[in-house]
């Protein structure tokens, strides 16, 4: 089973601030996502990277995936309230595989 | 977008009550659902994968005989927690995907799942 270490667990900022989290495993994926859960729903996607060194940009979020696909970053500028929520990363347990492993999130509080 | 239904949304039950949650894809065809289980400030457990009108393939350590996955359409899959204890209660989400790997899985919002 591929592990997706992610970093801080837990994160509480004040509105306005910019903030990285992580995603980091020892094995390589051909693609990575990255999710977002409000308490009580499921996740929601907000993005696919596929490509060693790939920078996504989804308004204030950029994601990063690693040039040697193993890990990867989401930066959000300028946090604003509505940014609160778990994210998480997930990826293909090998090539071809349908399942997804996920992280264990980071648990985000934007602070107005 | 592609959307997922579950339901219901909360349930709270007895001990030893079978509790049945239904998954549907609106506006798409299935071919391939998944049942994860989350426990409070942990992340998603994948349980099992099902494929329209095949047995479901369990995760190791998921009791096939405790968790009963029915796939009987390419927009409906159900899981039914037999003989439910207070162990059980978790947060249960499915996500339904078509076509290939490379396609997304998209998520339903999730059945908070309470045994008394």
């Amino acid at each position: 089973t591929q592990l997706l270490e992610q970093s801080p667990q837990f994160l509480s900022i004040q509105e306005g601030e910019n903030l990285t989290v992580y995603c980091n495993s020892s094995s390589v994926f051909s693609s990575l996502q990255w999710y977002r859960q409000e308490p009580g729903e499921g996740p929601v996607l907000l993005v696919t990277v596929v490509t060693g060194g790939e920078v996504k940009k989804l308004k204030r979020l950029t994601f990063q995936f690693g040039d040697a696909r193993k890990d990867s970053s989401l930066h959000i500028t300028a946090a604003q309230p509505g940014d609160t929520g778990l994210y998480l990363c997930a990826a293909h347990e090998g090539a071809g595989s349908y399942q997804l492993t996920f992280g264990k999130g980071t648990k985000l509080s934007v602070i107005p | 977008g592609a959307v997922v239904s579950q339901h219901p949304s909360w349930v709270i039950c007895k001990s030893g009550t079978s509790v049945k949650i239904e998954c549907r894809s609106l506006d798409f065809q299935a071919t391939t659902m998944f049942w994860y289980r989350q426990f409070p400030k942990q992340s998603l457990m994948l349980m099992a994968t099902s494929n329209e009108g095949s047995k479901a393939t369990y995760e190791q350590g998921v009791e096939k005989d405790k968790f009963l996955i029915n796939h009987a359409s390419l927009t409906l899959s159900t899981l039914t927690v037999t003989s439910a204890h207070p162990e059980d209660s978790s947060f249960y989400i499915c996500s339904a995907q078509s076509g290939t790997v490379t396609q997304p899985q998209h998520f339903g919002d999730g059945t908070r799942l309470s045994i008394l």
